[in-house]
């Protein structure tokens, strides 16, 4: 069964610095969402993307957010100058048509932030 | 901005038993609603969709939608230890295919 995939799973970085968060959706889904879980709370949207474009973003999703679709099967969410608040659980998801429009998450990836 | 609230939990049920899991959202014209299960440190899983008033049974799981009282539950049969998890319900925000928004989730523990 295909899955949404998130690569890395762990990411340490410093406060301050850049990173990139990849994903690969479910081949043939068009909607994709980026979400966030700071641990112990609500699972939070971040942006969705469709036809090459971000569709709706959320507060949290500001300058120093952005999501790109660099070829055909990738996903990215990048983080310019990273906050310790940004230390969170980021969930990448993509959504089907075919059976009621259900949305399906990746695996996660951790990112700590120092 | 919608709101689903999961108040009640956490909840600790005996193996065997029927595990009940309750939402309330906060908007009349939401269409589409959501169960995912998550594991500690995991990511959501989805286990129920429901878009039409009644009940809408999958193995043993049940979920229930009563749009008059803006609720919807999911109840587990024959609960076991390997339910145990957070139950988060999500509601998109407003066509089918906008964000989810999810409440705060219940925690199911099943005890041996």
């Amino acid at each position: 069964e295909p899955e949404v995939t998130q690569t890395p799973s762990h990411q340490v970085t410093q406060m301050g610095q850049e990173v990139i968060l990849r994903c690969v959706p479910i081949s043939n889904h068009l909607y994709f969402y980026w979400y966030r879980q700071i641990l112990g709370q609500k699972v939070e949207f971040l942006v969705s993307f469709y036809n090459n474009e971000i569709s709706e973003k959320s507060e949290i999703f500001d300058d120093q957010f952005s999501v790109e679709r660099p070829d055909g099967s990738n996903f990215t969410l990048k983080i310019r100058s990273t906050k310790l608040e940004d230390s969170a659980m980021y969930f990448c998801a993509s959504l089907t048509t075919k059976q009621g429009y259900e949305q399906y998450f990746g695996p996660g990836t951790r990112l700590t932030v120092t | 901005q919608k709101e689903v609230e999961q108040n009640s939990g956490p909840l600790s049920v005996p193996e065997g038993a029927i595990a009940s899991l309750n939402c309330t959202y906060s908007d009349r014209g939401s269409q589409s609603f959501f169960w995912y299960r998550q594991y500690s440190g995991k990511s959501p899983e989805l286990i129920m969709s429901i878009y039409s008033n009644g009940d809408k049974e999958d193995g043993r799981f049940t979920a229930q939608l009563n749009k008059a009282s803006q609720y919807v539950s999911l109840l587990i049969r024959d609960s076991q230890p390997s339910d145990s998890a957070t139950y988060l319900c999500a509601v998109p925000n407003t066509g089918a295919n906008s964000k989810l928004t999810f409440g705060k989730g219940i925690t199911l523990s099943v005890r041996p």
